[in-house]
């Protein structure tokens, strides 16, 4: 079984509709992140959060929220979805031991579409 | 904002050919560079995480290089083979930022 899991996979939905990404991780690690890929540009991070009481914005937050129900879980959210954030969107974790130092481990996409 | 500048942007080379490819970082505030490996339709996975100026790290036929004081890091692949069709990303930590920033990837086709 995945270490790190996405759920749903692909979604495609329509503008002005909300719409909830989940994370769910069994590696134990204390730290987990959501970043979007765009074609042509890096991973942009979203939100990161360090255990479930800090969560932290990322570069590009606007338009999002997140949840870190538990150590294990951390949710994206659009609140209401806009063409421009379709995307591949990837859950990471890292443990906490030495934070940079630490790699991330990428869960398998969830490839969103927004009409 | 950090700007993490890999290059070349894509490489085609033949099967057996070695390459090399680029990623640029600031030199201040150094903390940790990554690069990871990104299969299309796959998850990126973690090639190495360097810390140290001067570091070189292997796994099998592809290694790395640090040079923090300069601000770059060298990624090498030996013998190309069909299977390390990838992109290849970096990514810059700086400790007081607590977060990744990566670069736009490098984009490797072996053609066989």
């Amino acid at each position: 079984d995945a270490d790190v899991t996405q759920t749903p996979r692909n979604r495609i939905t329509k503008t002005g509709k909300r719409i909830m990404l989940e994370c769910s991780q069994t590696k134990g690690h204390d730290r987990m992140y959501w970043y979007r890929q765009d074609p042509g540009l890096g991973l942009r991070l979203i939100y990161y959060s360090f255990d479930v009481k800090d969560i932290n914005k990322g570069e590009i937050s606007d338009g999002y929220s997140v949840s870190r129900q538990a150590q294990a879980k951390f949710s994206l959210s659009l609140e209401s979805a806009i063409p421009n954030q379709t995307a591949l969107y990837f859950c990471a974790t890292s443990d906490f031991v030495v934070a940079g130092y630490n790699e991330q481990f990428f869960g398998p996409g969830t490839r969103l579409t927004v009409l | 904002i950090l700007n993490v500048e890999q290059s070349p942007q894509s490489l085609h080379v033949q099967e057996g050919d070695s390459t090399n490819f680029t990623c640029s970082f600031p030199s201040s505030n150094f903390y940790a560079l990554h690069w990871y490996r990104w299969e299309t339709a796959k998850s990126p996975e973690a090639l190495f995480v360097m810390t140290l100026n001067g570091d070189e790290k292997k796994k099998g036929r592809i290694s790395a290089t640090l040079n923090t004081k300069e601000g770059y890091s060298y990624l090498y692949i030996k013998g190309s083979q069909p299977e390390d069709s990838a992109t290849y990303l970096c990514a810059f930590w700086v400790g007081s930022n607590y977060k990744l920033t990566f670069g736009k990837g490098t984009l490797l086709t072996v053609n066989p």
